[in-house]
């Protein structure tokens, strides 16, 4: 079954780091661009930032977080992070893990196809 | 910054066609997308680059593209079809979301 499960969430102060893990199963995970997806309480969806499959190379931010963001993957342990720096509390949200979609030999940055079901992050003092 | 725009709300009755629209400065270059959200459950993608339909996505959800608007289609509206509807667009390297829109089905 194709999956991603989210960790790493928590209350967490203002100011402070977190870093996030999205795990992978029954897919073939190095060939995929991974993203993070955002949503505050009540709130729509906001994309935070993608990281391409290792043979492409490179990942993008949104403005909101770029600079304090930063995503990474372990292609051996199917893992992708979010390291989270310098919280504020505009960032408490639901985090997201999803797929870039591929189909007939092209792969996508910008379809999500799976989703995890997500973590939650809350800054308070 | 780039901005998407989705009416706040549709309602359509049982049986019949829903359409929501996606408004955003030349979105037909920009592969709009678009995800069903059903309350306290993880987004599903449901049309990316304008038309295309992901394996297991019901055939009556399609989309088009008309220059600056992006629509998705679902004819034959059924209750389970009753969620947010999020449209989504490439520009520039980042992923942007429009607001969302209500569907009512009554």
């Amino acid at each position: 079954e194709v999956q991603l499960v989210e960790s790493g969430g928590g209350l967490v102060q203002p100011g402070r780091s977190l870093k996030l893990s999205c795990t992978a199963s029954g897919f073939s995970f190095g060939d995929y661009a991974m993203s993070w997806v955002r949503q505050a309480p009540g709130k729509g969806l906001e994309w935070v930032t993608f990281i391409r499959a290792n043979k492409y190379g490179g990942a993008e931010y949104a403005a909101s977080v770029r600079g304090r963001f930063s995503i990474s993957r372990d292609d051996s342990k199917r893992i992708v992070y979010l390291q989270m720096n310098s919280l504020k509390t505009e960032d408490t949200a639901m985090y997201f893990c999803t797929r870039g979609l591929c189909n007939g030999g092209n792969c996508y940055e910008d379809a999500f196809d799976i989703w995890g079901q997500g973590t939650m992050v809350t800054l308070s003092s | 910054s780039y901005e998407l725009t989705q009416p706040l709300s549709v309602s359509v009755s049982p049986g019949q066609t829903a359409s929501i629209t996606c408004s955003g400065d030349k979105l037909g270059n920009k592969y709009a997308c678009w995800y069903q959200q059903k309350p306290g459950q993880s987004p599903v993608l449901v049309i990316y680059h304008y038309t295309k339909r992901p394996s297991g996505i019901p055939e009556r959800f399609s989309g088009s593209n008309s220059g600056n608007t992006a629509t998705l289609t679902i004819s034959g509206t059924q209750a389970m079809d009753e969620a947010v509807y999020y449209c989504q667009a490439w520009d520039s390297s980042t992923v942007i979301f429009g607001g969302g829109t209500k569907l009512t089905v009554l």
